[in-house]
């Protein structure tokens, strides 16, 4: 399966602290895509990062490729209590109609304490 | 821009209804894409369309279907609905290898 895989499934921790969830996925890619949702609400889009890409930023978000190990990490730093969501990584690839399919893991949970 | 918009917003239904879920894309994308979400998991892909044509489908049955107008908004149909069918559904809207961005989804009950 193309499908993304994150660890870990669930994770805890306390506002200011820096939270890192990990992807790995287990054939190439197009690009890779993380994003949040909100209590089984829609997803929210964070960041795309290609598959020419290392690392790429966004105000307190920070993500990294590896095309040679299949994995990517979301780095979230001095987390808050509105950052407390499940985070999902999406992988594209070419399916056979010749278009890019984002398929998706389980997801991580995170919890921001106050 | 409103982004991507599906309405309705909940729904409940009953085991042999058919439903009938409708998506507007983002401005400037030509494709859509459904998936749904049970509680818990991750978003399936059900399929895309591009063109008014399905380009691409996941492991979903016959029952679900759909169909792209020419202002490239989406409807997803399920017939003879199951009590597994509850869940979330999600449409997403993309260009050319672009990102997709998501609506607010549709919470379907099936009781």
């Amino acid at each position: 399966s193309q499908q993304g895989e994150e660890d870990p499934q669930a994770l805890s921790i306390q506002e200011g602290e820096n939270a890192t969830m990990n992807c790995s996925y287990k054939t190439s890619i197009n690009n890779l895509q993380w994003y949040r949702q909100n209590s089984g609400r829609g997803l929210v889009h964070l960041i795309l990062i290609r598959s020419n890409e290392r690392e790429k930023h966004s105000g307190r978000l920070r993500v990294t490729l590896d095309t040679s190990k299949k994995s990517s990490s979301l780095l979230i730093t001095a987390s808050r209590a509105a950052d407390t969501a499940s985070y999902f990584c999406a992988t594209s690839f070419m399916g056979s109609g010749g278009s890019y399919i984002p398929t998706f893991g389980r997801g991580t949970s995170l919890i921001v304490h106050p | 821009d409103a982004g991507v918009t599906q309405s309705p917003t909940h729904l409940i239904k009953t085991r042999g209804q058919q439903v009938t879920l409708r998506c507007s894309p983002k401005s400037g994308h030509d494709t859509v894409s459904w998936y749904q979400q049970a509680l818990g998991q991750g978003p399936q892909f059900i399929f895309q369309y591009y063109e008014e044509e399905e380009r691409q489908r996941g492991n979903f049955p016959d029952r679900f279907s759909g169909h792209q107008f020419p202002n490239y908004s989406s409807e997803l149909n399920v017939n003879a609905l199951l009590l597994g069918d509850s869940a979330l559904y999600l449409c997403a809207s993309s260009s050319y290898s672009g990102g997709a961005y998501f609506g607010p989804g549709t919470r379907l009950t099936v009781l």
